[in-house]
């Protein structure tokens, strides 16, 4: 594998389950990013990590909770979500902890909440 | 807050068309970048620009960052069906801890 790898790349929940993203990045970098791209919105930063270490929660509810054991790894657990969670979820990872802010992104996880 | 405005929002045009596609700001940004992302995919990285006035060609795609560093500009040169996708700039800010702030998009269809 190469790059950055999400799974899956289509979900569907029902607002009371619980559910996981999950992103690889296999280029060596030490930050990850999770985003949620929505229609007609820009694109919107969940959270960043640094090193594995949470830099960034831009106001993202409880109900999403990410997880990153490793520089390499990166998880979004889902639970009673809502359906306007519905959404593009977006991974990316870049060198920007060295300075290098190029951003590399998974293909995605379409997510439909019924 | 920092906002990077993106115009036009929308563009449909003919293969073999030029357009251009605008990124502003009020705020400085120490590089921009240009990404594009076509349907069920991530965007994809074009180009960094760094020094302002700088200009940077990709093929038919042409970049120029402005003097200021406020704003940037994509141009291309007789659009092509493969051109088709959503154009995000993005801004570098010194001090962001990390993060890039996204433009709001342009979508572009090339048809033939």
């Amino acid at each position: 594998e190469t790059g950055v790898t999400q799974t899956p790349r289509h979900l569907v929940m029902g607002m009371t389950n619980k559910k996981s993203l999950k992103c690889e990045q296999h280029l060596g970098h030490n930050a990850m990013y999770w985003y949620k791209q929505s229609a007609k919105k820009p694109l919107e930063l969940m959270f960043v990590y640094n090193f594995k270490e949470q830099t960034e929660n831009n106001s993202v509810p409880s109900r999403f909770s990410p997880e990153c054991p490793n520089s390499s790894h990166l998880f979004l657990h889902l639970h009673t979500l809502q359906p306007e969670d519905s959404a593009l979820y977006l991974c990316a990872s870049s060198q920007a902890a060295s300075g290098n802010y190029e951003q590399y992104f998974g293909p995605g996880t379409r997510l439909t909440v019924t | 807050t920092q906002l990077l405005e993106q115009s036009p929002q929308f563009l449909s045009i003919q293969e073999g068309e030029n357009l251009t596609v605008y990124c502003n700001s009020s705020s400085v940004f120490s590089s921009l970048q240009w990404y594009r992302q076509e349907p069920g995919e991530g965007p994809v990285l074009l180009v960094t620009v760094v020094t302002g006035g700088e200009v940077k060609k990709l093929k038919r795609l042409t970049f120029q960052f402005g003097d200021a560093r406020k704003d940037s500009s994509l141009h291309i040169t007789a659009a092509q069906p493969g051109d088709t996708g959503l154009y995000l700039c993005a801004g570098e800010s010194t001090g962001t801890a990390s993060k890039l702030t996204f433009g709001t998009g342009t979508r572009l269809q090339v048809t033939l």
